[in-house]
């Protein structure tokens, strides 16, 4: 099946800094990737929706220049979480998608704590 | 009203059991439906992806999805301990051009052995 993969797996940082997570589709091409987000005991949430070379779709009350999404070939989208607060602490998760299927492959994650 | 509603459980049964988990949802857009399995602090796994209403089967899994009630279901026989973990339907409405999934909620499940 299609593997995609997520970088870090973890990371703990302070809050005011900003962290980077990779996303990749590691044996096919992804056209499209989405980014969620999940909070303890709860189901995923879509932060937003991710093209190959062009902006991403933010989904209403998501802060596109908090969250900085750039999708820049097709096996590689990235999420930046700019001078990330405690609150931003979550399991954050892409999945991607190829042109013309409809069936989505997720990463394994990425935990985020803020201090 | 959500969009897609599932009990989050927890649900407990006997290993050997049959599990039935269920979702309804309320857009009449949503043409793909899915079932994901996911263990604590993992990304969802995909089980099961229907399109049709009726049945298809997968090993110990069926998915059954009856449009006309807006209503599926997964059913797993011969359940294990290794199947427990949290459940999440999904479902998407490509012809909208929104190819994102909206998820239910996830129900837990918990097979004892």
């Amino acid at each position: 099946g299609a593997v995609v993969s997520q970088h870090p797996s973890w990371v703990i940082c302070k809050s005011g800094t900003s962290v980077k997570i990779e996303c990749r589709s590691l044996d096919f091409q992804a056209t499209t990737m989405f980014w969620y987000r999940q909070f303890p005991k709860q189901s995923l949430m879509l932060m937003a929706t991710s093209n190959e070379g062009s902006k991403a779709t933010y989904e209403q009350g998501v802060e596109k220049d908090k969250f900085l999404i750039n999708h820049a070939s097709l096996t590689l989208s990235t999420l930046t979480v700019t001078s990330a607060h405690p609150e931003d602490s979550s399991f954050y998760i892409c999945s991607a998608l190829t042109s013309g299927a409809e069936t989505q492959y997720f990463g394994p994650g990425t935990r985020l704590l803020v201090l | 009203q959500k969009e897609v509603e599932q009990d989050p459980g927890p649900l407990s049964v006997p290993e050997g059991a049959i599990v039935s988990l269920n979702c309804t949802y309320s857009n009449s857009a949503f043409q793909y439906f899915m079932w994901y399995r996911q263990y604590s602090r993992k990304g969802p796994e995909l089980l099961m992806y229907t399109y049709s209403s009726g049945n298809k089967e997968d090993g110990r899994f069926t998915a059954q999805v009856d449009k006309s009630s807006k209503y599926i279901s997964l059913f797993i026989r011969d359940s294990q301990p290794s199947d427990s973990a949290t459940y999440l339907c999904a479902m998407s409405a490509y012809d909208t051009g929104r190819r994102a999934l909206t998820f239910g909620s996830g129900t837990r499940l918990q097979v004892q052995p």
